[in-house]
């Protein structure tokens, strides 16, 4: 069974911090995403990572794909008010039916 | 708006009872995934279809069934329903499968979701 694990549980932190939220599994996934998630709503694409070692970057946000395909992680640069939400990775299976696994969630909150 | 809709958007009901949970995927997109959320156990795969087959099942309850229409619409139905099944149900949708360096994904868009609340 393919399980991915996100650290930290929660984070709450003030304006203008970095953080970083960590993926990790001892399975190998064909691609992994970012989404996030606010309340009420359904989780949102952030970004997908395919290639072992890939490093994408979204404003503020980077994302990293481990090298062995089974880890990732995601910084944020100088925190904001509105990066506040559920921040869940999810990795594809590595065969054919595009079935994705999602991890158990980051749920931040940066204050302002 | 991520172009996929679920209806209806909350619904209440008691035990033992049965519900159907309703999913438009974006236009043109063949696939369709059910998730359940709970707070306790996070988002939860249960189903995939794609083009009215299924493709892929995760862990969906032999109380739960699902199907996808020829207009590709697709309905979730949960019966027997017991305290337990509270959550927030979430359809995604998505189209063709993308291919780059050895690696093959997709992006699944997900609604807005249906929280189930059982009495």
């Amino acid at each position: 069974t393919q399980l991915l694990e996100q650290s930290p549980q929660f984070l709450s932190i003030q304006e203008g911090e970095n953080l970083t939220v960590y993926c990790n599994s001892s399975s190998v996934f064909s691609s992994l995403q970012w989404y996030r998630q606010e309340p009420g709503e359904g989780p949102v694409l952030l970004v997908t990572v395919v290639t072992g070692g890939e490093v994408k970057k979204l404003k503020r946000l980077t994302f990293q794909f481990g090298d062995a395909r089974k880890d990732s992680s995601l910084h944020i640069t100088a925190a904001q008010p509105g990066d506040t939400g559920l921040y869940l990775c999810a990795g594809g299976a590595t065969s054919g039916t595009y079935k994705y696994i999602f991890g158990t969630g980051t749920r931040l909150k940066v204050l302002a | 708006d991520s172009g996929v809709t679920q209806t209806p958007k909350h619904l209440i009901t008691a035990t033992g009872q049965r519900v159907t949970l309703r999913c438009s995927p974006r236009s043109g997109d063949l696939s369709v995934y059910w998730y359940q959320q709970s707070l306790d156990q996070g988002l939860q795969f249960l189903i995939q279809y794609y083009n009215g087959e299924e493709r892929a099942k995760g862990n969906i309850l032999e109380r739960f069934s699902a199907q996808q229409f020829p207009d590709l619409h697709s309905e979730l139905n949960l019966s027997s329903l017991e305290l337990g099944d509270s959550a927030l149900y979430f359809c995604a949708s998505s189209g063709t499968a993308s291919r780059a360096s050895g690696g093959v994904w997709n992006e699944q868009f997900f609604g807005p979701g249906t929280r189930l609340t059982v009495l």
